[in-house]
């Protein structure tokens, strides 16, 4: 069936570090759609970038993704993280009318 | 734009207690999920409803029940709160069962 996997339940890096996010994907359907979601401190989720090409990099706030269907992955990454990057974020996967989301990623960025 | 809005914000139950939350959206959006987000153990899905008539359980629909009163609004019962029970439960809707979702703010649950 539909899967996701974070690898990584908790990131803790300095500010101005580089930032990666793991994500990647089980499915049945060859052309599939993937999502990054973060959360902040007592906020609902709410949609980052997401993507249905293969090898073309997304880009939102800051953030880009790739989608790489030759490994099933869609990692996030940043060049330079900041203190406002701090919340748990989700890679999701389109499935059978639904969305199926990883378990998170919590990302906390020190001073 | 548009909102969704979930009430009541806060939720504390008893034990055994039927305890019922509300969702509504004005996006005109087809489609309405209800999750559940425990800390550390990420969204898990609990019902969903793709059209206005529609109902489909999620992963995690034993001991819930939800109904789709009219295409704006999803409701989701507890059908007997677990004590100690604490969790927060979010509400979400999409244009279609293939976009992607709007969320609301979210109920936070307590059960002494």
């Amino acid at each position: 069936g539909d899967s996701v996997t974070q690898t990584e339940g908790l990131v803790t890096l300095t500010e101005g570090l580089p930032v990666m996010l793991n994500c990647t994907y089980q499915t049945i359907y060859s052309n599939p759609f993937l999502f990054w979601y973060v959360q902040h401190l007592n906020e609902s989720p709410r949609l980052l970038l997401k993507s249905f090409t293969d090898n073309k990099r997304t880009e939102h706030q800051g953030f880009h993704a790739t989608l790489h269907k030759s490994s099933s992955s869609f990692h996030l990454q940043k060049s330079s993280a900041q203190l406002s990057d701090s919340a748990l974020y989700y890679c999701a996967l389109l499935g059978n009318n639904r969305i199926f989301f990883g378990d998170g990623t919590q990302l906390v960025v020190k001073p | 734009g548009g909102i969704i809005t979930q009430t009541p914000k806060f939720l504390i139950g008893q034990e055994g207690q039927k305890l019922t939350l509300k969702c509504q959206q004005n996006f005109n959006h087809d489609t309405m999920y209800w999750y559940r987000q425990d800390s550390g153990k990420g969204l898990r899905l609990i019902y969903y409803s793709i059209t206005e008539n529609d109902l489909q359980k999620g992963d995690l629909s034993e001991g819930y029940d939800a109904s789709r009163e009219k295409k704006s609004s999803f409701s989701l019962t507890v059908t007997s709160a677990q004590k100690n029970e604490m969790a927060v439960f979010l509400c979400a809707s999409s244009r279609t069962a293939n976009s992607d979702y709007t969320f609301g703010s979210g109920t936070r649950l307590l059960v002494i």
